[in-house]
């Protein structure tokens, strides 16, 4: 079975810019959830998306929005980039509570 | 709300040697326990879970951790470390009571095993 995919791997934005990350899940699973990567911050919870609704939000500014698609692929987007939003954004995808599987990340660079 | 401590940014090891890296966390209800390592440049990947039962669970690589309730920890161990254990080590938590899968991540422990 296919893993977590996420695209595109490598992004080089300036500030102000808005940004949209893609993830296709494993087969079968509906979850989606997203974390950001920092070496300040570590690894912070966004949101998650189930059926194509929102189930769990983060602590992170309106700026970061989500959507999750009937296949459920999931995309994000971030508005109005800041230096502070440079990261690796992790997407993950769970069939069941709790046991998540993770892509290989999106490295976002904002210069 | 829930929080995990991995109280070593470093741990370093011997081939051969068995390793800890310990994790302890602070959660209201029943705690749903994990480890994911991260190898430079990769996603997260699974390690092992503790969700109900047996105190000490099995997981991939030789891997293994105890969960105490006692002591809110949940350390990980292996026997006998490799060289390719060396990587970015993390504990995270969720628990029953969380609607949806929502992980609270430790810091990370950076693990670098020697020959």
């Amino acid at each position: 079975k296919a893993g977590v995919t996420q695209t595109p791997r490598y992004l080089i934005k300036t500030r102000g810019q808005q940004v949209t990350l893609s993830c296709s899940p494993i087969s079968g699973h509906r979850s989606v959830s997203w974390y950001q990567q920092t070496p300040g911050q570590g690894l912070q919870f966004l949101f998650e998306y189930f059926s194509e609704t929102q189930r769990n939000k983060g602590n992170f500014p309106g700026r970061f929005s989500g959507r999750q698609f009937s296949n459920s692929r999931s995309e994000m987007n971030v508005s109005t980039l800041e230096l502070g939003d440079s990261a690796l954004y992790l997407c993950a995808s769970s069939l069941t509570y709790n046991e998540q599987f993770f892509g290989p990340g999106t490295r976002l660079t904002v210069l | 709300a829930q929080s995990v401590a991995q109280p070593e940014d470093q741990v370093n090891v011997a081939e051969g040697n068995p390793l800890t890296v310990k994790c302890t966390y602070s959660v209201s209800g029943n705690p749903y326990l994990f480890w994911y390592v991260q190898y430079p440049n990769r996603g997260l990947q699974f390690l092992l879970k503790y969700i109900t039962g047996d105190n000490l669970v099995k997981g991939s690589y030789g891997f293994e951790a105890e969960f105490n309730k006692s002591q809110t920890s949940f350390h990980l161990k292996k026997p006998s470390a490799l060289v390719s254990d060396s990587a970015l080590y993390f504990c995270a938590v969720s628990h029953e009571r969380e609607y949806g899968n929502k992980l609270v991540f430790g810091a990370g422990t950076i693990l670098r095993v020697k020959s």
